[in-house]
């Protein structure tokens, strides 16, 4: 079946930093998504893509679609401590399904 | 905004108790699923349901079951509950009749069955 390959697992930056982070897989993805999991907390949506080369920003937070639609991208710019968390990339296969296929997620700690 | 809750936090069971775990979303989204994450294994699907008593299974539906009687609750039931199924459980949301595929996550529960 599809999977989603994150990377990296976990990032040890300090604030101020840029941060940036991907997924990619060998099937093509209708839509793209990034999450962000705080701990003890349910993934909350940061971004949605939903067509190849797309190109959103949320604040401080920017992701791609990347054009061959077998990966994206989420980078955040001047990194603070609250961006600390568990940041989880999700994709719709091309193909028909409802369901998505979530990557492990990139553990980020920010050093003040 | 969309809210989905779900309706407890924190929830300790003995083993073969019969739990009942419950979401609600107020947006009036079609498809509603449940998932259980375990360190080192992410996200997996347990169940998941398009439509008012409709349901499909997810990749894990061993030892589950679920009922959505009404849009806006889906419920997910564990009906010999084991320790293998201590867990955070996450209900989401989504509405792709309006082709919004992206979900909306609950704030979880935590279960621990001893």
């Amino acid at each position: 079946g599809q999977q989603l390959n994150q990377s990296p697992q976990s990032m040890f930056i300090q604030e101020g930093e840029d941060v940036s982070m991907n997924c990619t897989s060998s099937s093509i993805f209708n839509t793209w998504l990034w999450y962000k999991q705080d701990p003890g907390e349910g993934p909350v949506l940061l971004i949605a893509l939903y067509k190849a080369g797309e190109l959103t920003s949320n604040g401080r937070l920017t992701a791609q679609f990347g054009i061959t639609r077998k990966d994206s991208f989420l980078n955040i710019s001047a990194s603070i401590p609250s961006d600390v968390g568990i940041y989880f990339c999700a994709g719709l296969p091309q193909g028909g399904s409802e369901k998505l296929v979530f990557g492990k997620g990139t553990k980020l700690t920010v050093n003040p | 905004d969309v809210k989905v809750t779900q309706s407890s936090r924190y929830l300790v069971k003995r083993t073969g108790e019969k739990v009942f775990l419950e979401c609600v979303q107020d947006m009036d989204h079609e498809n509603m699923f449940w998932y259980r994450q375990d360190p080192g294994l992410g996200l997996r699907l347990i169940y998941f349901s398009y439509d008012v008593k409709m349901k499909e299974k997810g990749d894990i539906p061993e030892g589950y079951s679920v009922s959505r009687e009404k849009k806006e609750r889906f419920s997910l039931i564990l009906e010999s509950a084991s320790t293998n199924q201590t867990s955070m459980y996450l209900c989401a949301s989504s509405a792709p009749r309006v082709g919004a595929y992206e979900q909306y996550f609950g704030p979880g529960t935590r279960l621990t069955v001893t």
